[in-house]
């Protein structure tokens, strides 16, 4: 079984702080993802990789940064964190190599609230 | 930009049948998933169907695909507590590297 894993479940931060949200997967997947989730607005894409230290801008990355030194393991960044940030965060991952976004593999979710 | 709309909620009695209805105007999708989140947990692929196919069926789950209406159903037999959940439908086209998702639906299920 496909195993993806959140530093946190649970996170508190407050305004301004640096905030790092890990994500690790155990498929050896070549594509990963961060997305986040608000009530009624479904996911939106922040960033996702394609491969060690290749990222790309998904949908809302303002605000965030990524890093992948290590292709098991993708690192969400809110450079200063602010109130409008707190959000459910899911990390995702998948094999295909043509086919990125296809069938991807969810992490159980990091709830950080900023206050 | 491409869209993808879901009802926010679906209430049936458990023991019946729930259909999830989802529609989407990118009629280049190729693949069409159901994703289900469980509270407080991240999102499972239940199933997904390839847009040469009108219908799957596994176990419990039928997928039905309209591509002419662009309109994807899940329907769930026998409808239990644990598929208590919020559902996601979501579109992905070869030429777009990231899913299109909708909103979900929250099926709740009534004793």
């Amino acid at each position: 079984d496909v195993k993806v894993t959140q530093s946190s479940r649970y996170l508190v931060k407050r305004t301004g702080e640096k905030v790092f949200l890990e994500c690790v997967q155990d498929m050896d997947h070549e594509n990963m993802f961060w997305y986040r989730q608000d009530p009624g607005l479904g996911l939106r894409l922040i960033y996702f990789s394609y491969d060690v230290k290749m990222k790309e801008k998904g949908d809302i990355p303002e605000g965030y940064s990524v890093s992948r030194e290590k292709k098991e393991r993708f690192s969400l960044i809110l450079e200063s964190a602010s109130t409008n940030q707190t959000s459910m965060y899911l990390c995702a991952s998948s094999y295909a190599t043509r086919l990125i976004g296809h069938e991807q593999y969810f992490g159980p979710g990091t709830r950080l609230t900023v206050t | 930009g491409e869209d993808v709309e879901q009802s926010l909620f679906l209430s049936v009695r458990e023991g019946d049948s729930s259909v999830i209805n989802c529609t989407y105007t990118d009629s280049s999708s190729t693949y069409l998933y159901w994703y289900k989140q469980e509270p407080g947990a991240g999102l499972q692929l239940l199933t997904y169907i390839f847009s040469n196919m009108d219908m799957k069926q596994d176990q419990r789950l039928t997928v039905l695909l309209n591509k002419k209406d662009k309109h994807l159903s899940l329907r769930i037999a026998d409808t239990q507590t644990g598929d208590s959940a919020i559902y996601f439908c979501a579109t992905f086209t070869d030429s777009n590297y990231q899913l299109i998702w909708g909103a979900g639906t929250k099926l709740i299920i009534k004793p």
